[in-house]
């Protein structure tokens, strides 16, 4: 079974700090893609990373794909308000040959003024 | 809007009731999902439609939920006897379904959800 977890479950930072959260598996994924919800809506993809060990930047977003293809993390740098709330990471199933994604359970992250 | 939309945004019952949940799909999206997100968790799988079918329905609970897409665009998930145990916020994603290889994604953009409390 393909199981995503995801630590810190919660981060409270004070705005203008860096922080990385991280999304592990035992499991080896083609692709892994983080998304971010805000309260009240659905979430939203940020990135799709694919490579063993690409890092692919979105502003002060850096994103991280694992050698081998299991984990991937997540830098925030120089935090902002506008960065609160929950980050998932997901990835495909396997056993589907359609656009099924497995997500983890989540990082909410509140970073405060 | 162009997006998602779901309606009801809430939806409170009382146990045992029936319950519709409507999702409107982005125009020309073929491909439609169901998630039931729980407090503190991240999106669950409940069903996929590909045109007017159910191509998979594996995460669906049990007998009591039940989805149709009848044209191939709006789609209805349906829970009867409803329990509290069925509270949470039901998401609604759609995408155009490509073909393509196997580190191919077709983003799923997601609806704002119900939020079904069941009392």
């Amino acid at each position: 079974t393909q199981l995503l977890e995801q630590s810190p479950q919660f981060l409270s930072i004070q705005e203008g700090e860096n922080l990385t959260v991280y999304c592990n598996s035992s499991s080896v994924f083609s692709s892994l893609q983080w998304y971010r919800q805000e309260p009240g809506e659905g979430p939203v993809l940020l990135v799709t990373v694919v490579t063993g060990g690409e890092v692919k930047k979105l502003k002060r977003l850096t994103f991280q794909f694992g050698d081998a293809r299991k984990d991937s993390s997540l830098h925030i740098t120089a935090a902002q308000p506008g960065d609160t709330g929950l980050y998932l990471c997901a990835g495909p199933d396997k056993k589907t040959s359609y656009d099924k994604v497995i997500f983890g359970p989540g990082t909410s992250l509140s970073v405060i003024p | 809007g162009a997006g998602v939309s779901q309606t009801p945004s809430n939806k409170v019952t009382e146990k045992g009731k029936y319950v519709e949940l409507r999702c409107d799909p982005i125009s020309g999206h073929t491909a439609l999902y169901w998630y039931r997100q729980s407090l503190g968790q991240g999106p669950e799988f409940l069903i996929y439609f590909q045109g007017t079918g159910a191509a998979d329905d594996s995460g669906l609970p049990n007998d009591r939920f039940f989805a149709v897409r009848p044209e191939g665009s709006v789609s209805t998930l349906k829970i009867q006897r409803t329990e509290r145990g069925d509270s949470a916020v039901y998401l609604c994603a759609s995408s155009l379904r490509l073909a393509g290889g196997p580190t191919d994604y077709n983003e799923q953009f997601f609806g704002p959800g119900t939020r079904l409390t069941v009392l």
